[in-house]
């Protein structure tokens, strides 16, 4: 069946750049997707990328899709300590239309 | 506009009792999904509403767990008798459309069975 992997944790100082990876099991996705869950909440959509495209940026944030290898990554610039929270990578699967969500990482952000 | 709203936030109830949640989607969101975060682990898909109707249930763990949405507005999910396992959050999420439109979260109902 579909497959979304993330790493659990990672943590970077403020300033810094962090790269969140996701891998996913399914080439026929149509869309994928980044939320965030600050604690307490739900999860936030933060960007998505079409499978068409190779790179998607939104102010401080890239999206990187590499088709061949699956493989799908967040890089937030000039990280800050309001970044700290939860990141889920999700695909589309595009014939039930059903969102596959990864483990989560969470982000920690060091002052 | 208001977001997803779930009822309630927290819920602490013993293995045997039953619980039910519910979920009152975006105004005019015909989609509306039911996933479950048991601690630590991926966020799974229990089953999703196009409008009233069930489109897809796959994800439904066992028959102790029923989901209804009556009148295709709010949503409940009961689970009766529940079980330890069955700890875990609770997310609710509602569409306006099947594709090309984000999915809009609530913040989660965190059932604890003890």
């Amino acid at each position: 069946g579909e497959d979304v992997e993330q790493s659990l944790f990672l943590s970077v100082r403020e300033g810094d750049s962090s790269v969140i990876n996701c891998t996913y099991t399914d080439s026929s996705s149509t869309y994928l997707y980044w939320y965030k869950q600050e604690p307490g909440a739900g999860l936030q959509l933060l960007t998505y990328i079409f499978s068409n495209m190779d790179m998607k940026q939104d102010q401080r944030l890239t999206v990187l899709l590499n088709k061949k290898d699956k493989h799908l990554s967040l890089r937030i610039a000039d990280t800050q300590t309001g970044d700290s929270a939860i990141y889920f990578c999700a695909e589309m699967d595009s014939g039930t239309y059903k969102y596959i969500f990864g483990t989560g990482t969470r982000l920690k952000v060091l002052a | 506009e208001a977001g997803v709203t779930q009822f309630p936030s927290h819920s602490v109830i013993e293995k045997g009792q039953t619980v039910t949640l519910r979920c009152d989607p975006i105004s005019g969101h015909d989609n509306l999904y039911w996933y479950r975060r048991v601690m630590g682990k991926e966020i799974k898909f229990l089953l999703h509403f196009v409008k009233e109707s069930k489109q897809d249930e796959s994800g439904m763990p066992n028959n102790r767990f029923l989901a209804e949405r009556t009148g295709g507005t709010y949503s409940t999910l009961k689970v009766q008798p529940a079980e330890l396992e069955d700890s875990g959050v609770y997310f609710c999420a509602s569409s306006q459309h099947l594709i090309n439109s984000p999915l809009h979260f609530g913040n989660g109902t965190r059932l604890t069975v003890t």
